[in-house]
């Protein structure tokens, strides 16, 4: 299948601060791609919807201030978690295709520790 | 009631048994993923379908569109099939957002 490199697979930060994941589609080119958040022991909660060239939808709920979602190439996403605070630790994930109804691969994901 | 329903929730399965995981979904669809979340957490798809069978290796999916349903097999269980396994459907009318099920927690002994 088709590879979606998420890097980093975990990061620290301090409160406040911001923190940057990326999602490349290494042998595609992904119209769209998504992103997850996870909780433990909790199935995937999908927070936004990114189709290159345009703005992210976001689910109701997530704060696209917080959550900017910029998807500048076809095969590039970034995820910014902007003034981390503790209570955004959590799993991250994302996941491409190329298109609507397409297979979807998913990334590692990220593990975000906010201390 | 979720929309994605999987059964069990929890399995428990010696090294060599044959497993089957069920899911039952209540909306139009075009499409069901069958996804693999190991500890690391991350998520490898296993099978896409909209109907009929797909095989790969010792795991086999089928689809039955009529009555909403879907089950994944592991034949020949392993250890390293210990994992999540997670439902997930291509809703018609979203279009372009998986639903997700619960997921299912394999644990295979040797």
């Amino acid at each position: 299948g088709a590879v979606v490199s998420q890097h980093p697979s975990r990061v620290i930060c301090k409160s406040g601060t911001s923190v940057k994941i990326e999602c490349r589609s290494l042998d595609f080119q992904a119209t769209t791609m998504f992103w997850y958040r996870q909780f433990p022991k909790k199935s995937l909660m999908l927070m936004a919807t990114s189709n290159e060239g345009s703005k992210a939808t976001y689910e109701q709920g997530v704060e696209k201030d917080k959550f900017l979602i910029n998807h500048a190439s076809l095969t590039l996403s970034t995820l910014t978690v902007t003034s981390a605070h503790p209570e955004d630790s959590s799993f991250y994930i994302c996941s491409a295709s190329w298109g609507p109804n397409t297979e979807a691969f998913f990334g590692q994901g990220t593990r975000l520790t906010v201390v | 009631k979720n929309e994605v329903e999987q059964s069990p929730q929890n399995l428990t399965a010696q090294e060599g048994e044959f497993i089957t995981i069920n899911c039952s979904y209540s909306v139009g669809i075009s499409a069901l993923h069958w996804l693999q979340q190991h500890p690391g957490g991350g998520i490898v798809s296993l099978f896409m379908l909209s109907s009929g069978k797909k095989k790969h290796g010792r795991l086999i999916a089928t689809i039955n569109i009529q009555e909403k349903h879907s089950s994944l097999h592991i034949t020949a269980s392993h250890p390293r099939d210990s994992a999540v396994y997670i439902c997930a459907v291509w809703r018609m009318e979203y279009g372009n957002k998986l639903v997700f099920g619960a997921g299912t927690i394999l644990r295979v002994k040797s």
